[in-house]
């Protein structure tokens, strides 16, 4: 069965300092989606960044990136100039041919 | 253009009494997905209706079933709830069946409390 693990419940970031996320999945599929949500305060999940598995340039989105590694099952979520706004639980998901699984989440706190 | 909409905000149930909550997809969405997040947790998928049919299911029991209307809007309905059933409902849109193929857009959710 499909996993994914994300290992750090809490991290904290200097606000306009970058900080990096990690995530692994366990899968033996090979075409799947990963994907990064943001659930700030408000409970309403954004959607970050996404990445399919079968291309393997990084995704980028402005000041999100993220570093996957297919062979290692790792997907992490880098987020550089850390804004106040950043703060929020980032879920990491995996979703393949019949389901989707979300990680635990890390709550991600920027300092003033 | 309206995102995903969800009613109620917030309900309060007994247990053994049953709920229904709403959804309403992005204008342009025919897909609409349903999560149960606990307190703490990730969401978890219940299931996936397109063309007004289930079209993938996670592993919830019997008790939650749905429905999609011919404008998209969809419905969650659990029965006979337990006090595990309290949860924050996510409901999401995206467009196409296949899962991943689209983005998917989250509504607000509904917080259920079971007493």
């Amino acid at each position: 069965a499909q996993t994914v693990t994300q290992s750090q419940p809490e991290m904290s970031v200097q606000e306009a300092e970058t900080v990096t996320l990690s995530c692994t999945y366990d899968t033996s599929e090979s075409d799947y989606y990963l994907f990064w949500y943001k659930q700030p305060p408000s409970r309403q999940m954004i959607l970050v960044i996404r990445q399919e598995a079968y291309k393997q340039q990084n995704a980028t989105e402005n000041r999100f990136s993220v570093n996957f590694q297919k062979a290692a099952k790792s997907f992490s979520l880098k987020i550089s100039d850390s804004q106040l706004g950043d703060a929020a639980m980032y879920f990491c998901a995996y979703q393949g041919d019949d389901k989707i699984i979300f990680g635990k989440g890390t709550r991600l706190h920027i300092l003033p | 253009d309206a995102g995903v909409t969800q009613s109620p905000t917030h309900l309060i149930k007994t247990r053994g009494q049953q709920v229904t909550l709403r959804c309403s997809p992005k204008s342009g969405h025919d897909t609409v997905s349903w999560y149960q997040q606990a307190l703490g947790q990730g969401p978890q998928f219940i299931f996936q209706y397109y063309e007004e049919e289930e079209r993938q299911r996670g592993n919830f029991p019997d008790r939650f079933s749905g429905h999609q209307f011919p404008n998209y809007s969809s419905e969650l309905n659990v029965n006979a709830l337990l006090l595990g059933d309290s949860a924050l409902y996510l409901c999401a849109s995206s467009f196409g069946v296949a899962l991943g193929t689209d983005t998917q857009y989250f509504g607000p959710g509904t917080r259920l409390t079971v007493l």
